[in-house]
């Protein structure tokens, strides 16, 4: 199963919302992860299950979905929310969507 | 909390073998499936394979043929075996682990990664 994530980079401002994209190449019904990393660092849960949030995730960020659209969204950019975003699904073993970076504008 | 650790040789040669270890501490390895995922500089994340506590495994189709997963319960370790490297598996190597949550298994826990360089 390919994940295919747009954009590759999205440039905005701390405070604004930012929607992140991951499109499946076939139904992976909601077994979609989200995950945070940022430069040296592992990655980081952050949705489970496409809408259900990690242990310790702010409410500022949250997914939505099912089959192969799902959507990341960051309601308000903090400073450290710019990182590198990946999806991945658990349907038929495991892949990685390409990621994206989102940066400051 | 649970904390792992990899280690393991930074600078391999091709044709050579990688073998890393990914140490649990915190928390026990039985129970859990375990992975290793990889990431090549500047690129983007690759699972490896994992496995459950009693041996079995499950590895990516485009490795399988050069992966090894094995596990030492003992010393809470377990460890990854690439045989046949080329430059194109320089990345950084980390060990995680999935756990149950809703209805599938997500990782929640990391390593903090190991750079692995195979250069003539």
């Amino acid at each position: 199963i390919v994940l295919t994530q747009s954009p590759a980079t999205l440039s905005l401002s701390p405070g604004e919302r930012a929607t992140l994209s991951c499109r499946a190449s076939q139904s992976v019904y909601t077994y979609l992860a989200w995950y945070q990393q940022k430069p040296g660092q592992a990655p980081r849960l952050l949705i489970y299950d496409a809408s259900s949030r990690a242990t310790g995730i702010p409410a500022r960020f949250s997914g939505s979905g099912s089959g192969t659209d799902f959507t990341l969204t960051i309601s308000s950019l903090e400073p450290e929310d710019f990182a590198v975003y990946y999806c991945q699904q658990r349907l038929n073993w495991l892949t990685f969507g390409g990621g994206t970076k989102v940066e400051i504008k | 909390q649970v904390q792992l650790q990899e280690s393991g040789p930074g600078l391999l040669k091709p044709s050579e073998t990688l073998s890393l270890t990914c140490t649990v501490s915190g928390g026990s390895i039985s129970g859990f499936y375990w992975s290793w995922v990889r990431q090549p500089p500047g690129k983007g994340l690759e699972w490896i394979g994992y496995f459950f506590h009693t041996g079995s495994t499950v590895y990516n189709p485009s490795l399988q043929s050069r992966v090894t997963i094995s596990v030492d319960t003992s010393k809470n370790q377990f460890s990854l075996n690439l045989n046949s490297v080329t430059a194109a598996d320089t990345a950084v190597y980390y060990c995680a682990r999935d756990v149950r949550l809703g209805n599938r298994y997500y990782f929640d826990s990391w390593g903090q990664g190991t750079l692995v360089t195979v250069s003539s």
